[in-house]
Formats: structure tokens, C-alpha cells, sequence
């Protein structure tokens, strides 16, 4: 089992839907969260990080953490066309290790 | 210098050859990270380091795969003999602090897509 699950998709949606991302992982220690966000052909940018379990909101994204469950989620609300890209979940113990990423596309 | 910079871009070898990949980080970014990202796949974690310190490289597959960092800055990526499996994006990515600070934001360059035919 790897340390970090995630769905790789693709996902599918038109404009203006509600994205749901999500990753589980296996090892209590991870302690830092965050979700990248990777164009293609480009390397991967950070888009939000989270600490401890709860809600943080930047924008039309939050970022959701339930470390009893193990399991992050990142909604993108009213989404858009720019929104279209990978989406790779990482999370840190010392080196930071990432999901396989979710390919999101966005119609409009 | 002003983001991370890899070379080369892009690196065809036949199977059996060795192969050094570069990377030059953010000035002044005390660590650096590499990765192998195949096609349509995370990026894998291969090795870190802390300036010239090279204190986790659990990720590397096999011992082909070496990396070095001598003087805190600019870092090479050996693989020695080649295999078809190696064929991947390496991407290179550093951060200011060092990994202590758990939240510190990576910033990645462009990679080297590496093909062994």
C-alpha cells in the first residue's frame, strides 16, 4: 500500500460545477498537507497547505483535513475552464511525498 | 538565479550508458529535492538534501541511482547503466528552509525527460 492514495480520475465537469479531490494516506506522521496544482508540461505549483484537521478557504478553494479518518479533500467552488490541470495531494514527514494526482477538466 | 533551472531539457541514451542530470536551485535555497515523475503519474520522491547533507534517500530505486550536492548548491542526479524503466521526467525542486520548517512551499523547475531507448 502507498503511503498517499489518490484517484487519479480524470474528472470531468462543466463550468461552474463543484470539484471534490480527495487523497487518504497510511502514516499518522504526516503532519503538513497541501495541494499542488501541476499544468501540463509544467512542474507543480502549490496552491493551499493545512496543518491540523478543519477548514481552510482561499478563494473558490478549501482545503479540508480529517486526520482521524486520514483523508484530505480539496473543493473548487464555481469552477472554470483555468481550473483545468492536475491536482497531486502531498504531504510531509521530512521529504514531501505526493498522490499519483487527479486530472481535472473543466468545460465550458 | 532567479528559479530552478535543470539541464538538459531533454536526454535520449541507450540502455547500459550512464547519464548525469543538473540541477541548479533558487540561490540561497537551503534544500533540494528530486523527483521522478512517469507519464500521467505523482511525482515519486527519489532524495533530499540539506545544503551539502543528504539526510533521506530512501527513494532512490536501486543503487544505480546516486545524487550529490557538494557544496550546498548546485546538484547532479547520477543513474549508471541505463534501463528502458528509467525512462520518466526528473524534476528538481528546492525550498528556502530547510526541512524542518514543514511548511515550506517547493518550487520546482522544468525537469529532464529522460528516454532510454
Amino acid at each position: 500500500q502507498k503511503e498517499v492514495e489518490q484517484d487519479p480520475g480524470p474528472l470531468s465537469v462543466p463550468e461552474g460545477a463543484i470539484v471534490s479531490l480527495n487523497c487518504t494516506y497510511s502514516n499518522s506522521a504526516f503532519q503538513y498537507f497541501m495541494w499542488y496544482r501541476q499544468y501540463s508540461r509544467k512542474g507543480p505549483e502549490l496552491l493551499m497547505y493545512t496543518y491540523s484537521s478543519g477548514n481552510k478557504e482561499d478563494g473558490r478553494f478549501t482545503a479540508q483535513v480529517d486526520k482521524s479518518s486520514k483523508y484530505i479533500s480539496l473543493f473548487i467552488r464555481d469552477s472554470q475552464p483555468s481550473d483545468s490541470a492536475t491536482y497531486l495531494c502531498a504531504m510531509r514527514r521530512t521529504a514531501l511525498i505526493f498522490g499519483k494526482g487527479t486530472t481535472l477538466s473543466v468545460s465550458s | 538565479g532567479a528559479g530552478v533551472s535543470q539541464s538538459p531539457r531533454y536526454k535520449v541514451t541507450k540502455r547500459g550508458q550512464d547519464v548525469t542530470l543538473r540541477c541548479d536551485p533558487i540561490s540561497s535555497h537551503a534544500t533540494l529535492y528530486w523527483y521522478q515523475q512517469a507519464l500521467g503519474q505523482g511525482p515519486e520522491f527519489l532524495t533530499y538534501f540539506n545544503y551539502e547533507a543528504q539526510p533521506d534517500k530512501s527513494g532512490l530505486p536501486s543503487d544505480r541511482f546516486s545524487a550529490e550536492r557538494p557544496e550546498g548548491s548546485i546538484s547532479t542526479l547520477t543513474i549508471q547503466r541505463t534501463e528502458q524503466r528509467d525512462s520518466a521526467m526528473y524534476r528538481c525542486a528546492s525550498s528556502r528552509g530547510t526541512s524542518g520548517a514543514t511548511n515550506e512551499k517547493l518550487f520546482f523547475g522544468s525537469g529532464t525527460q529522460l528516454s532510454v531507448l
